[in-house]
């Protein structure tokens, strides 16, 4: 079974800090996403990558960037948290693009205080 | 604009067929239908994806209108497991579109 892992379940930051949510796939997938999920708003694509070191925008970029240095591994990062980024954080991994199954972590809840 | 439109919510007894409808009216040629869950407080769950025929696995099946304007997804036998919102996605097979696009779903509760 593929397995995607996120570094933390919960996690509390103070606005204006630098904050890290990495994301570990084991199934040599090429492609990667982080969502961000909110009530009322469903699931909102923030950026993906489909190899290492590559990257796309997705819908709600502002606020975000990220790091893929090896294909297992795809990191999101808040330069400077903000309150209005309180929210689930989903990662996911997909093997192609030919059928796009995407496989989802568990998720990291971020509250920024 | 909404690629699918779902239902709200629906019930279902445990132990009976659920039946979880979708509409892609502006489906094209090249688009898929994807189905996902996501169970409270999990990430979401791939269940099952088709073109034009009707596909199954172990978990549901898919049955695909023959003008591909609408779907219904069948979980056979419900439990209380499958308690759940279920998210239907159109999604053109391959290129630049790899991003899934979730609506807002149907929250499917199993009663028993």
């Amino acid at each position: 079974d593929v397995k995607v892992t996120q570094s933390s379940r919960y996690l509390v930051k103070r606005t204006g800090e630098k904050v890290f949510l990495e994301c570990v796939q084991d199934m040599d997938h090429e492609n990667m996403f982080w969502y961000r999920q909110d009530p009322g708003l469903g699931l909102r694509l923030i950026y993906f990558s489909y190899d290492v070191k590559m990257k796309e925008k997705g819908d709600i970029p502002e606020g975000y960037s990220v790091s893929r240095e090896k294909k297992e591994r795809f990191s999101l990062i808040l330069e400077s948290a903000s309150t209005n980024q309180t929210s689930m954080y989903l990662c996911a991994s997909s093997l192609d693009d030919v059928v796009n199954e995407q496989y989802f972590g568990p998720g990291t809840r971020l509250t920024v205080t | 604009d909404a690629k699918t439109t779902q239902p709200p919510s629906m019930d279902c007894a445990e132990g009976r067929a659920a039946n979880l409808p979708c509409n892609h009216s502006t489906i094209s040629g090249n688009e898929y239908v994807y189905w996902y869950r996501q169970i409270h407080s999990q990430g979401p769950q791939y269940i099952i994806h088709g073109l034009k025929n009707n596909e199954t696995n172990e978990m549901a099946s898919l049955i695909i209108t023959e003008d591909r304007k609408s779907s219904t997804l069948i979980l056979p036998h419900a439990t209380l497991r499958d308690t759940a919102v279920y998210y239907c996605i159109v999604r053109e097979t391959s290129g630049s579109a790899r991003q899934l696009t979730f609506g807002s779903g149907t929250q499917l509760t199993v009663l028993p």
